[in-house]
């Protein structure tokens, strides 16, 4: 079953400006990971966040973690060209993905 | 380097034929994976294997066979019986400290895109 569910489905921005997705997943955790895939290409982990972590960051990545609310957060600071992705929430409790959320950077 | 690779990159297959995709990892991994993956969608698991020569269904096994004789090996086999083959096929593995909870961070080969013709 899935677990991840990546909201919003796209979301388009222009360089500098910060992005942020969000993550929803439906039962108890031990980790929660973010993973970025380029078009055509395979997924490639970003950051892992535990369940008893509430904050993490990563150089320009920050993620978060609600555990009462069952929801992550991935925010992008000072977003770049290159960032132009999809982006893809995971946890420990399934092996599926959602959509994912497709990230468009315009300089 | 310490990696997963697949092979081919572009696969194109004749209705009605059998194709099998490569995956390999020298990275140690117990854990292998594989995953569909159609334009605008997610990743939908096909198989996966936690220990060598032991392999579970995922949620679209059908039309699928894989095998698992080594542990850095975990082909796919797409039969005449997938009704839609055409997609994007990611492999992927993950240390596994056991059955529960398998997941762990996982690391993913390039893909094979398939066209069936």
């Amino acid at each position: 079953s899935q677990q991840g569910e990546e909201d919003p489905q796209a979301l388009s921005i222009q360089e500098g400006e910060n992005a942020t997705m969000n993550c929803s997943y439906k039962t108890s955790i031990n980790n929660l990971q973010w993973y970025r895939q380029n078009s055509g290409r395979g997924l490639v982990h970003l950051i892992l966040i535990r369940s008893n972590e509430r904050e993490k960051h990563s150089g320009r990545l920050r993620v978060t973690l609600d555990t009462s609310k069952k929801s992550s957060s991935l925010l992008i600071t000072a977003s770049r060209a290159a960032d132009t992705a999809s982006y893809f929430c995971a946890t420990d409790a399934s092996l599926t993905f959602g959509k994912g959320t497709m990230l468009l950077v315009s300089p | 380097d310490g990696g997963i690779t697949q092979s081919p990159k572009y696969l194109f297959r004749k209705e009605g034929q059998n194709v099998t995709l490569s995956c390999e990892q020298n990275l140690n991994h117990d854990a292998m994976y594989w995953y569909r993956q159609d334009p605008g969608q997610g990743l939908r698991l096909i198989y996966y294997s936690q220990i060598v020569n032991d392999f579970q269904k995922g949620d679209i096994a059908e039309g699928y066979s894989v095998s698992r004789e080594k542990k850095e090996s975990f082909p796919l086999t797409v039969t005449s019986a997938q009704k839609n083959p055409t997609a994007f096929y990611l492999c992927a593995s993950t240390y596994s400290s056991g059955r529960a909870r398998p997941r762990g961070t996982q690391y993913f080969g390039p893909g094979t895109r398939l066209t069936v013709l």
